[in-house]
């Protein structure tokens, strides 16, 4: 059973540019969580989500970011006309019920 | 207000010493309680957790952690470090029945020397 992907792991973006981050949770796993890392910080919790709806969006900031997770394909985490600030590491993690939650290797946006 | 403490930005021990790391939260009632380990530029792997039962759990790769609700922690502890062991540690907190996000402390860096 293959583990949660990420991709790209990468992701260099200038100022102004979208990214768009991919998820690809383990099967059978129908919940889906998206985390950023700041340097020298722990996991910060954004989103919550499950097939085709936004269980909890508490943690996302309110302009730029979406989130998404439809019927099929992976779940897409988007950052309209990023910021130096958005540059962090975004994990994602899903989870076959409830709690215990499985992490991907992360992806590494740069902005410049 | 609800929080996870890791109180040791940076531990650094000898290779075959024993290790614990500490991990306190403030809570009204017993959270879900787990830690991860996040090699360099890697994700985050699931050591152990505690739900409910007894206090003193198992996980992965010889670690330990013990629960101790009357002081609101659960540090992990392994008898003796590998020169693998060397990672970030993550203790992270689920606070409410139903709420699925979960709440990271800081991190604990671990170095081990030979």
């Amino acid at each position: 059973n293959a583990g949660v992907m990420q991709n790209p792991r990468h992701l260099v973006r200038r100022r102004g540019q979208e990214a768009r981050l991919r998820c690809s949770p383990m099967k059978g796993h129908s919940h889906v969580y998206w985390y950023r890392q700041l340097p020298e910080e722990g996991l910060k919790f954004m989103v919550y989500l499950q097939k085709e709806n936004i269980i909890d969006e508490s943690g996302m900031p309110k302009e730029r970011f979406s989130a998404e997770f439809p019927k099929e394909g992976p779940s897409i985490l988007r950052i309209q006309q990023v910021v130096r600030g958005d540059s962090a590491a975004y994990f994602c993690a899903s989870s076959p019920d409830v709690y215990e939650q499985y992490f991907g290797p992360g992806t590494r946006l740069t902005v410049t | 207000a609800q929080s996870v403490t890791q109180p040791d930005i940076h531990i650094t021990v000898s290779e075959g010493a024993s290790l614990e790391l500490r991990c306190n939260y403030s809570y009204g009632a017993t959270p879900y309680l787990f830690w991860y380990v996040q090699s360099p530029g890697q994700g985050l792997q699931l050591l152990l957790k505690y739900f409910s039962g007894d206090t003193l759990v198992q996980g992965i790769k010889g670690f330990e952690a013990e629960f101790k609700r009357s002081q609101s922690s659960f540090n992990l502890r392994k008898p003796s470090v590998h020169w693998s062991d060397a990672a970030e540690y993550f203790c992270a907190v689920a606070f409410q029945t139903g709420a699925n996000n979960l709440f990271f402390g800081t991190g604990t860096r671990l170095t081990v020397i030979p």
